[in-house]
């Protein structure tokens, strides 16, 4: 079975500060990956996707990450957060194929607070 | 163009009662899903559906039901709630390939 694991909980930063969020998964074939964030209140979007290509993607409002096969990672980057971006973060991750139906395993989630 | 609908947003039940969520997505999507989301646990799949008259059990569906009727719908059910059901469900669908999932706003169910 897949798993997702992210490594921190609760990310406190000040605005400006660099943004890094770590994601691994344990999944022996291909695997699509994503990233979702949750704002408070509201429900999940979609911030960027891997399926093939490009280790390197880049998504919504800044955030990039970049997929790293050999360390089963797909860490989450922004250079410059803002107080905006206060929110959950969760990766998710899809074991590639017919059968996978699309069904996504999520990491436990990580709470970004962004101070002024 | 809605995207995906839930009903209802809020719901308290007691031991026992039986209630029953309804999502709704007007994309066309084949596949929906119910998760539940839960502090520190992220989100985990109950049931989904590869389409209209077709039902799986994700990774925890002890306690759940789910019926897919008609395409667009996908009904979540709980025939004895229980306090340990007390959580936030979302719905999901999406098409086959490579797509993310579209989610709806969220029940938040409180089991007393």
């Amino acid at each position: 079975a897949q798993s997702v694991s992210q490594h921190n909980h609760h990310v406190i930063l000040s605005e400006a500060a660099s943004l890094e969020l770590g994601c691994n998964y344990s999944y022996g074939g291909t695997v699509n990956l994503f990233w979702y964030v949750q704002y408070p209140g509201q429900h999940l979007q979609l911030l960027l996707k891997y399926f093939s290509g490009d280790p390197l993607v880049k998504g919504i409002k800044g955030f990039e990450a970049e997929f790293i096969k050999s360390k089963f990672s797909f860490n989450l980057r922004k250079p410059s957060v803002q107080w905006s971006d206060t929110a959950e973060y969760f990766c998710a991750v899809n074991g590639g194929g017919g059968t996978s139906y699309g069904k996504l395993t999520f990491g436990q989630g990580t709470i970004l607070t962004v101070h002024p | 163009n809605a995207g995906v609908t839930q009903t209802p947003k809020f719901r308290v039940l007691k031991t026992g009662q039986s209630m029953t969520l309804l999502c709704a997505q007007d994309m066309n999507h084949e596949y929906m899903y119910w998760y539940r989301q839960d502090p520190g646990m992220g989100l985990r799949l109950i049931h989904y559906s590869v389409g209209e008259g077709t039902t799986a059990k994700g990774e925890v569906p002890d306690g759940y039901n789910v019926s897919r009727l008609k395409k667009q719908n996908f009904l979540l059910g709980l025939e004895s709630a229980a306090p340990s059901q007390t959580s936030v469900y979302f719905c999901a669908s999406t098409q086959p390939g490579p797509s993310g999932q579209f989610f709806g706003p969220g029940t938040r169910l409180t089991v007393l």
